[in-house]
């Protein structure tokens, strides 16, 4: 982990539009990648996840892209509601069940 | 399903005394659960790895001494934090692991965290 900084990268949107948050990975071993959703003061919830013979997974509102020819991983949300507010942190699988943390985005979404 | 819980949420407590924080897997059984330490603003940060019945695998730069581990059945895990300094205050969070818990081998569950502020 190399998380620094006290400034989270945010991005903010309207009600309704579609969201792309993005992250890179560092370990190009790394064969499965999930993204999860952290509200204040919770703990990461699963959103959904891709293992690296995939460059494209589906869920409800949610796809994940995978490009690792620059290590690359983004999640798409359709439609995003205020509800979908919080921090949005990838993590990558590298062996041994231990994940590595991305450093986050938060998501703001107005009304 | 796969649900994990951690106990208490939040705790206050005076410099140099000890808080344990438990976390239990409610409806599975955890082969390996994992201890996070998230600062504000900031990613989570692996701590160590503990499996039931063996002692814990700490990360670089965690003092196991200090962090103790203990994970004496397959639905809890405890993590002692030891003479706790106000520098210690954080939101500590726990994960388990099984593949009887559904979904991928290596997803790994959360709880919901605990809020420890040492004063």
């Amino acid at each position: 982990g190399e998380s620094v900084g006290l400034h989270l990268p945010t991005l903010s949107v309207q009600e309704g539009d579609n969201s792309i948050i993005n992250c890179a990975y560092s370990n190009s071993a790394s064969d499965y990648f999930i993204w999860y959703k952290q509200e204040s003061g919770k703990g990461p919830q699963f959103i959904i996840d891709i293992r690296s013979n995939m460059d494209k997974r589906q869920g409800q509102r949610v796809t994940v892209l995978l490009n690792k020819t620059v290590k690359h991983l983004s999640l798409q949300i359709a439609a995003t509601q205020p509800g979908d507010s919080a921090v949005y942190f990838c993590a990558e699988n590298s062996g041994y069940s231990t994940l590595t943390f991305g450093k986050g985005t938060m998501l703001l979404v107005s009304p | 399903g796969a649900v994990v819980s951690q106990h208490p949420s939040w705790v206050i407590c005076k410099s140099g005394t000890s808080v344990k924080i438990e976390c239990r897997s409610l409806d599975f059984q955890a082969t390996t659960m994992f201890w996070y330490r998230q600062f504000p603003k900031q990613s989570l940060m692996l701590m160590a790895t503990s499996n039931e019945g063996s002692k814990a695998t700490y990360e670089q730069g965690v003092e196991k001494d200090k962090f103790l581990i203990n994970h004496a059945s397959l639905t809890l895990s405890t993590l002692t934090v030891t003479s706790a300094h106000p520098e210690d205050s954080s939101f500590y969070i726990c994960s388990a692991h099984s593949p009887s818990a559904g979904g991928n081998q290596e997803t790994q569950y959360f709880g919901p965290g605990t809020r420890l502020l040492v004063l």
